[in-house]
């Protein structure tokens, strides 16, 4: 069985561009979680998805962050426009039920932000 | 409110050394405390877990205790490897709300052979 996978793994862009995140959840799995570690600090929740829905949004730093999951299979996540201190590593997860301890992690991908 | 610290690496052991990485908490409600390893290129992987005080997680020589008194729940092992190099997540996840975690920084350790 396929793990969480992450595209890309590592994305360098200038200040004011547009970057977009993929995360391939594991197959079936109906919840997603979008996580993300800035500058080495802890890791911090963004959102999660139930399915196509956005169950919790709490985590979203601010409006430059859209996070979508048309279909309710895979998710993506946009910066726009991407500033510094959006630099960081973006954690997808996923897990089959709702309120479960065990969340299934993906690799991860590295943004930088000139 | 939710919060994990855990101590600053990096954490440099020769092999065989004895670890301990330390992690405290604050939390609202029932916290159950995790640990979560990195390797290098891969995800965060679940290492241990405890849902209620004075229960002891274990696995891969790893152990740590829920200790609700002192709001800690350490990271030890006995003699570690070269292979157990990766960065270490402490973690805490409420009773009736797992839909998200509450992760320290991260302690990287090195081992060295």
């Amino acid at each position: 069985e396929a793990g969480v996978t992450q595209f890309p793994s590592h994305s360098v862009i200038e200040k004011g561009q547009t970057v977009t995140l993929r995360c391939d959840p594991i197959s079936g799995h109906d919840n997603l979680y979008w996580y993300r570690r800035v500058m080495g600090k802890e890791i911090k929740f963004l959102l999660h998805f139930v399915k196509e829905s956005k169950q919790d949004e709490s985590g979203m730093p601010n409006n430059r962050f859209l996070a979508e999951r048309t279909g309710g299979t895979y998710s993506t996540l946009k910066v726009q426009p991407a500033e510094l201190e959006d630099s960081g590593v973006y954690f997808c997860a996923s897990s089959q039920e709702e309120y479960t301890d065990t969340q299934y992690f993906g690799p991860g991908t590295r943004l930088t932000v000139l | 409110g939710n919060s994990v610290t855990q101590m600053e690496g990096p954490v440099t052991l020769s092999e065989e050394a004895f670890l301990t990485i330390n992690c405290t908490y604050t939390a609202t409600g029932y916290p159950s405390l995790f640990w979560y390893v990195q390797y290098p290129g891969e995800g965060l992987q679940l290492l241990l877990k405890a849902t209620k005080a004075d229960d002891k997680g274990s696995n891969k020589g790893f152990e740590a205790t829920y200790r609700k008194e002192t709001t800690s729940f350490h990271l030890e092992k006995g003699s570690v490897q070269v292979s157990d190099s990766a960065v270490y997540f402490c973690a805490l996840g409420l009773l009736y709300n797992f839909n998200k975690f509450y992760f320290g920084s991260g302690t990287k350790l090195n081992v060295k052979p």
